[in-house]
């Protein structure tokens, strides 16, 4: 079954201090990937998608992520957070049979001012 | 992006009683909606997708007749909670897109909590 695994369950880190945050799925079709951020009470938001192309993704506020297809990865990457970044991240494939997205379990990240 | 819209955003309810969710896209016609549900560090699981005039599709595991999906409209979705327990407290988002191939956008989510 195709499967989304996010290994870290909850990151913190100083203001400028840099992110990385790793996804890893399990899908054996043509990939499309995606990036999402909740922030406190706000909806889901897309922060990048991959559907094909350059691996090397540009998303809002500064987020990139790269697709490794050799390593089914596609770790999400900022160079400086601030402490506005402090958000929970999901990771997602569209994996599922009705074309819905499956969700890696989220990484919760706390960025100290 | 497009907006979807879910309301409530919160609901407190009685064991055995039933509630109503609904999703609403604002600015253009879904086609689908998803309804996933998420439990405390958990992933979002979907529970069921429906399409604008027939019947939902419910994941494995998900009772139906619990979890009453009406897709209506281009523009709306309701996800009936029926005959509430505490252990379907959880956090219930919806997420609709246009067409095939398209983004899906997301509703806010809702809490809900049967006591």
């Amino acid at each position: 079954a195709q499967s989304v695994s996010q290994h870290n369950h909850h990151v913190i880190l100083s203001e400028a201090a840099s992110l990385e945050l790793g996804c890893n799925y399990s899908y054996g079709g043509t990939v499309n990937l995606f990036w999402y951020v909740q922030y406190p009470g706000q909806h889901l938001q897309l922060l990048l998608k991959y559907f094909s192309g350059d691996p090397l993704v540009k998303g809002i506020k500064g987020f990139e992520a790269e697709f490794i297809k050799s390593k089914f990865s596609f770790n999400l990457r900022k160079p400086s957070v601030q402490w506005s970044d402090t958000a929970e991240y999901f990771c997602a494939v569209n994996g599922g049979s009705q074309g819905n997205l499956i969700f890696g379990k989220g990484t919760k990240l706390s960025v100290k001012p | 992006g497009a907006v979807v819209s879910q309301h409530p955003s919160r609901v407190i309810c009685k064991s055995g009683t039933s509630v109503k969710i609904e999703c609403r896209s604002l600015d253009f016609q879904a086609t689908t909606m998803f309804w996933y549900r998420q439990f405390p560090k958990q992933s979002l699981m979907l529970m069921a997708t429906s399409n604008e005039g027939s019947k939902a599709t419910y994941e494995q595991g998900v009772e139906k007749d619990k979890f009453l999906i009406n897709h209506a409209s281009l523009t709306l979705s309701t996800l009936t909670v029926t005959s509430a327990h505490p252990e379907d407290s959880s956090f219930y988002i919806c997420s609709a897109r246009q067409g095939d191939h398209t983004e899906a956008f997301f509703g806010q989510g809702t809490r809900l909590t049967v006591v």
